[in-house]
């Protein structure tokens, strides 16, 4: 069955660049979308259509995708951005999450 | 600013039906399709299916054979019903907006979540 598989965790230091993948066999016919979920809250939606930041998502935070992998890149790192990331995206049976990246901040 | 509050019993007996009901404020449930996501404790997110305002529904295969969904747009609210729970069904239950490209769905608003506990 299809799946969508992430690095269970990711660590930066403070002003670093923190890169969380995504890959999955249905990503070059399908956009992916990432988001935010910081402990006790609902997840926020911090990239649409595999590079598009919605509005009030700071700059730091961007998206790409070559082939398989889908990537959501935190530029300059701030301690706020700690929290759990999780890519989704769709195929023919629904819609579905990647198993989620811890991302700390040193 | 559309908002989304999920509303039901937080603790259900084991084989029985739990039921869930999404309350939509600051804007028109029409026109959009509504999911269902859960999410079990220091686990990761699991989509549970989507209902258009016209009713039709997807549902993640998974589930398929216990979930039922339904809309009722006059006091803009959408519902789920899993049946013969277990155990495995304990979870923070979040209701959601879907929004779309084409044939590519996501989630742009989302409830605060509500925990059900499936327990005698």
């Amino acid at each position: 069955s299809y799946e969508l598989t992430q690095p269970p965790s990711v660590s930066v230091s403070p002003g670093q660049t923190a890169r969380i993948t995504c890959s999955g066999d249905a990503l070059p016919k399908q956009y992916a979308y990432w988001y935010q979920q910081k402990p006790g809250q609902a997840p926020v939606l911090v990239i649409y259509k595999d590079s598009e930041r919605p509005s009030g998502i700071p700059e730091r935070f961007s998206g790409s995708s070559s082939g398989t992998t889908v990537t959501l890149t935190i530029s300059g790192v701030q301690a706020e951005d700690e929290a759990d990331y999780y890519c989704q995206s769709a195929d023919s049976s629904g819609t579905l999450f990647g198993g989620g990246t811890k991302l700390t901040v040193l | 600013q559309v908002q989304l509050q999920e509303s039901g019993p937080g603790l259900v007996k084991p084989s029985e039906t739990l039921s869930l009901t999404c309350t939509v404020s600051g804007g028109s449930i029409s026109s959009y399709y509504w999911s269902w996501i859960r999410q079990p404790a220091g686990k990761g997110l699991e989509w549970i299916g989507r209902i258009f305002t016209s009713g039709s529904t997807n549902y993640n295969p998974s589930l398929k054979s216990r979930v039922t969904m339904s809309v009722d747009t006059s006091k803009n609210q959408f519902s789920l019903k899993l049946s013969s729970v277990t155990a495995a069904d304990t979870a923070v239950y979040y209701c959601a907006r879907v929004s779309r490209f084409g044939d590519s769905y996501y989630f742009d608003y989302w409830g605060q979540g509500t925990l059900v506990t499936v327990s005698s």
